[in-house]
């Protein structure tokens, strides 16, 4: 299994500022995922991020708005640029862990993102 | 390209009634599908993983089958509580393009009525 901790849980930021979450997992992990999960909605992909390499950006993500960074297999930020109202949203990290038999997802409590 | 829909989008059952919740996919050829919940702002929580291999898991009070053939998997509560009450997910995974992808489903807002 994996522990997943996010920070910040929750923040309300202007229009036009940016913000960065962290994300801090319990053991070493090859990939990291960031999803968003905006208002009543499912969860969407928005990049894979593997350590010592680019993060891989879902279609319609694009690195100059959420840019990531991986600098080791316990550790990544995902940091959401330029906001307006509509980056309002839920934000995932997740990571898999790669059993014997099985590939499980754990996801972290989650950053709630208000954008005025 | 994979897409996951699970129905009903909402329920609210009285406390004790045993319930089933579902979800389709439509590409079979899935590695496996894992069910979760997601508490009001909160991150989520996993329930139980199906391989492709397998028919059914259980964990408590939830047992989770999957027909890969019909692209479908449920998830039965048995004597439902208040604290069941959530937003219940499923995910499907696949390999695409060598790189395995999880498509979640739109969720099951489940609410217990004591």
């Amino acid at each position: 299994s994996a522990v997943i901790s996010q920070k910040p849980s929750r923040d309300i930021c202007q229009r036009g500022t940016s913000l960065t979450i962290q994300c801090q997992v319990d053991s070493q992990v090859t990939m990291m995922f960031w999803y968003r999960q905006q208002p009543g909605q499912s969860l969407t992909l928005i990049a894979t991020a593997n350590q010592g390499s680019e993060a891989t950006y879902e279609s319609g993500f694009v690195i100059d708005k959420f840019p990531i960074s991986r600098p080791n297999l316990t550790f990544s930020t995902l940091t959401v640029s330029n906001m307006s109202p509509e980056d309002s949203s839920i934000y995932l990290c997740s990571v898999e862990v790669w059993g014997e038999s099985t590939d499980t997802q754990y996801f972290g409590p989650g950053t709630r993102l208000t954008v005025l | 390209k994979q897409e996951v829909t699970q129905i009903p989008a909402a329920l609210s059952v009285p406390e004790g009634e045993n319930l089933v919740l579902n979800c389709s996919f439509t590409d079979s050829a899935i590695y496996n599908l894992q069910w979760f919940r997601q508490d009001p702002g909160k991150g989520l929580t996993s329930l139980l993983l199906i391989q492709s291999s397998q028919r059914e898991q259980t964990s408590g009070r939830l047992n989770a089958s999957l027909d890969k053939s019909s692209g479908r998997s449920t998830l039965y509560i048995a004597a439902s509580q208040p604290g069941d009450s959530a937003t219940y997910l499923c995910a499907a995974r696949t390999y695409s393009g060598g790189y395995q992808k999880v498509t979640f489903g739109t969720g099951t807002k489940l609410q217990v009525i004591p």
